[in-house]
Parts: structure tokens; sequence; C-alpha cells
């Protein structure tokens, strides 16, 4: 079993949906991240948590400590949030990452 | 805003050739990483550093090394390459309290 697992591994929606990316940790955490990371593109961060919920715009990140469990939601989503999602869990120096979910959104 | 900066898109090397794959930070951030992505196996952490001239092994250390003489600057070394190091190479940068910051990345080819 993968220290970090998420699920589903392949997502396509359509246009205006709402979406629900999960992450299943069995580390120790200092905090949990999400990145984003485009066909070509380099990775980019979206959200770091250790707690409780953050929101950017149309993506919203919540975690839950005690079950070791986070999630990634985009509402109303966009072409344009087709990506691989990347959820690490972990220590500062040392992350564990999960190997990504590929999300397609169709207009 | 945070740019980390790799040396090179795309990188054909042959077997048994010495590599370096140079990574730059603008922002003054302790921590250093290098890690390799690999389709169905995420990223992986090869070396990362806390400072200069500290280094630290990651999970996949084997048949590489690392230098850091300058805050800003952390390489990765290849010192005999091989084909199972055709991978993509992800540098990163942060301070312990910060998201991570990615340079573009190197495609490595070895034939």
């Amino acid at each position: 079993k993968n220290e970090v697992e998420q699920s589903p591994q392949n997502l396509t929606a359509q246009e205006g949906e709402f979406i629900t990316i999960n992450c299943s940790y069995s580390v120790g955490i200092s905090a949990l991240h999400w990145l984003q990371q485009h066909p070509g593109g380099g990775i980019v961060s979206l959200f770091m948590l250790s707690s409780g919920k953050k929101k950017h715009g149309r993506l919203i990140a919540t975690i839950n400590i005690q079950e070791k469990h986070s999630s990634l939601h985009i509402t109303a989503s966009h072409p344009r949030d087709s990506a691989v999602y990347i959820c690490a869990a972990g220590r500062t120096n040392k992350l564990i990452f999960g190997t990504g979910t590929l999300l397609a959104v169709q207009p | 805003d945070v740019k980390v900066t790799q040396s090179s898109r795309y990188l054909v090397k042959r077997t048994g050739e010495k590599v370096f794959l140079e990574c730059v930070q603008d922002m003054d951030h302790e921590n250093m990483f290098w890690y390799r992505q690999d389709p169905g196996l995420g990223l992986r952490l090869i070396y990362f550093s806390y400072d200069v001239k500290m280094k630290e092994k990651g999970d996949i250390p084997e048949g590489y090394s690392v230098s850091r003489e300058k805050k800003e600057r952390f390489s990765l070394i290849l010192e005999s390459a091989s084909t199972n190091q055709t991978s993509m190479y992800l540098c990163a940068s942060r301070t312990p309290e910060s998201p991570l910051h990615f340079g573009n990345g190197t495609r490595l080819t070895v034939t």
C-alpha cells in the first residue's frame, strides 16, 4: 500500500461540474500539499495546509487530520482546469507524492 | 514572484557520460530539492539541501550526487549516465514555511 494514495486516477467531467479529488496518507505530516501540473508544463503549488480548509478562487482544499484524508474541490469546472493534480504529504524536507489524478474537463 | 530556473529543458546524453543539471532560485530559499518524475511512480526525492554545502540523501540517491556551493544554486550530477536514468528531473525550492516552487523540468534521455 502506498503511503500517499489519490483517487480517482483519471477523471473526465463536463464544463461546469463540481469536481472532487481525494488523497489519503499514512505518514506523519507537518503539512499536506496540492499541486497542479499541465501537460508539458511545470508544477505549480495550489495549497499547503495542515488543518481545516483553504479556498482560492474556484478551488477549495480540506484536510481531516484524524482521518488522514484531504480533498481538493473545483467548483464550476472549466476546460482550462484540465491538468494532473498531485497530492504530497510529509515533513518539511521529505514529502511523499501521490501518483496524480489526470483531470479532463470537456466543453 | 519566485523563480526557479533549470538550465536545460531537454537533454540527450550517451551512456557513461557525466551529466550536470543546474538549478538556480532567486528567492534566498534555504531548502532546495531534486526530484525525478516517472510515469506511474510520481515524484521521488533524489537529494535535498538545507544550506550551503549541506545535503541529505532522498529516497533514490544511487547513481547521483549533488553540489551546493552557493545558496541560490543546486546542481545534480549523474556520475556515469545510464539508460535507467532517462526521466524528467525537477528542481524545487522553499523555506520551511512556504510551499514548494518548481522549475520547469529537464527531460533527460540517455541513449
